[in-house]
């Protein structure tokens, strides 16, 4: 079956604009992970949503950051007033449920590019 | 706060050679240990997921152990071929928390050459 897809896959943009990044997950999977992969810095945790329970938020780096998640299946991360620090390759991931058992499957991610 | 270090940073070796890739973290309270691959400008791919419960894991040539008290985890890879080449991460779930992240280290570049 189809992966996790997201788009763009590269966005370029200028310092002081907003971005939306948008993740499909594995159809059937309600456990959805924003990731941040920068250089230098390896991949970090941004947020989880499981269900319709409310995000855990609690890696997104500034408030600048914000995601939500539509009818429990598409999920759009924003960037709002881009800095040059947000340059990064964003990844989604889902899994089946939220839980130890559960393999996370990672989508092909989109390369953000701040000018 | 949970930290992974992979070691080494990169490695090159000729093809047909076996190699064992490493993975440290400091906090043994985890529930599973996971083994990606990543090649150039693409997304991960998941190689072997290891419940804390379990010793080791095996995929065709892949093989990771898991030893949870001391915090190591190795993937062996078996005559290794030109298209094992790719970035391996290695990324530990941490028990205690609610949110299931994984937490990875920064990665071993294999380069396998012909």
């Amino acid at each position: 079956g189809a992966g996790v897809s997201q788009s763009p896959s590269n966005k370029v943009t200028e310092k002081g604009k907003d971005v939306e990044l948008r993740c499909d997950p594995i159809s059937g999977h309600t456990a959805l992970y924003w990731y941040r992969q920068s250089l230098g810095q390896g991949l970090e945790f941004l947020i989880y949503f499981q269900g319709n329970s409310a995000p855990d938020k609690s890696g997104l780096p500034s408030d600048r950051f914000s995601a939500e998640r539509t009818g429990g299946s598409v999920s759009t991360l924003t960037i709002q007033r881009t800095q040059q620090e947000d340059s990064a390759v964003y990844l989604c991931a889902s899994s089946l449920s939220g839980g130890a058992l559960y393999e996370q499957f990672f989508g092909p991610g989109t390369r953000l590019t701040v000018l | 706060k949970q930290e992974v270090t992979q070691i080494p940073a990169a490695l090159s070796v000729p093809e047909g050679e076996n190699l064992v890739l490493n993975c440290s973290f400091t906090d043994s309270a985890i529930y599973n240990l996971q083994w990606f691959r990543q090649d150039p400008g693409k997304g991960l791919t998941s190689l072997l997921l290891i419940q804390s419960s379990q010793r080791e894991q095996t995929s065709g040539r892949l093989n990771a152990s898991l030893d949870k008290s001391s915090g190591r985890s190795t993937l062996y890879i078996a005559a290794s071929q030109p298209g094992d080449s790719a970035t391996y991460l290695c990324a530990v779930m941490s028990s205690g928390g609610s949110n299931y992240k994984l937490t990875f280290g920064k990665g071993t570049l294999l380069t396998v050459n012909p």
